[in-house]
């Protein structure tokens, strides 16, 4: 059974670049969400979609964040232009809605702006 | 409001010796609790979740939590540590009502010393 998939697994660009991060959930699930987790603030939540609607994005940064959910099946999350402090690891996960269900995590997006 | 507090963001136990990690919980209405593990360069991976069911919940890789209401506590615990236990360990909180938003704590670092 196919987990949560997450490309590309590393990423190193410079300043300014357009990044794009992919995610494919489990098939079935119909909840989606995007975290970003580093050592000072921990895991944060930047945008939880349901059904590809987005429900919650007041975790997304700024306006240089930005995800879609085209599918039940692929969501990206954009940072455009990127920045240094951007630099984290990006994690999508996946559950089956419903506040008891536990979400899936992908091994996630170690992210780097230089 | 929901909110999780992990008491200890390190904690260190010797091989073969009991673990306590600790986890109190804060919602104005019956909540459900997660345990999740975290392995280096990987995602997070559910080890138990409390619904109301039983109040001791067992989960994988020997662990078990119970939940406590009078001291709004959801506590993870494993007689004998492995070394293979050594990871972060993350208590998640999550409430009825429509929607799917899951509370993460800080995370505390199980180091284990052979």
């Amino acid at each position: 059974d196919a987990g949560v998939i997450q490309s590309p697994r590393h990423e190193v660009t410079e300043m300014g670049q357009e990044v794009t991060l992919r995610c494919k959930p489990i098939s079935g699930h119909n909840s989606l969400f995007w975290y970003r987790q580093t050592m000072m603030r921990g895991l944060e939540l930047l945008i939880y979609f349901n059904n590809n609607v987005p429900i919650d994005d007041s975790g997304m940064p700024e306006d240089r964040f930005s995800a879609k959910m085209p599918n039940a099946s692929f969501s990206t999350l954009k940072i455009q232009p990127s920045e240094p402090r951007d630099s984290a690891v990006y994690f999508c996960a996946s559950s089956e809605g419903g506040d008891n269900q536990p979400q899936h995590f992908g091994d996630g997006t170690r992210l780097s702006i230089l | 409001a929901q909110s999780v507090t992990q008491l200890g963001s390190h904690v260190s136990v010797s091989e073969g010796a009991l673990v306590l990690l600790r986890c109190n919980y804060s919602s104005s209405v019956p909540p459900y609790l997660f345990w999740y593990v975290q392995y280096p360069n990987q995602g997070l991976q559910l080890l138990l979740k409390y619904t109301s069911a039983a109040t001791l919940v067992k989960g994988i890789n020997g662990f078990e939590a119970e939940f406590k209401k009078s001291e709004t506590s959801f506590h993870l615990t494993k007689p004998s540590a492995h070394m293979s236990d050594a990871a972060e360990y993350f208590c998640a909180v999550s409430t009825s009502g429509g929607y799917q938003k899951v509370t993460f704590g800080i995370g505390t670092k199980l180091q284990v010393i052979p």
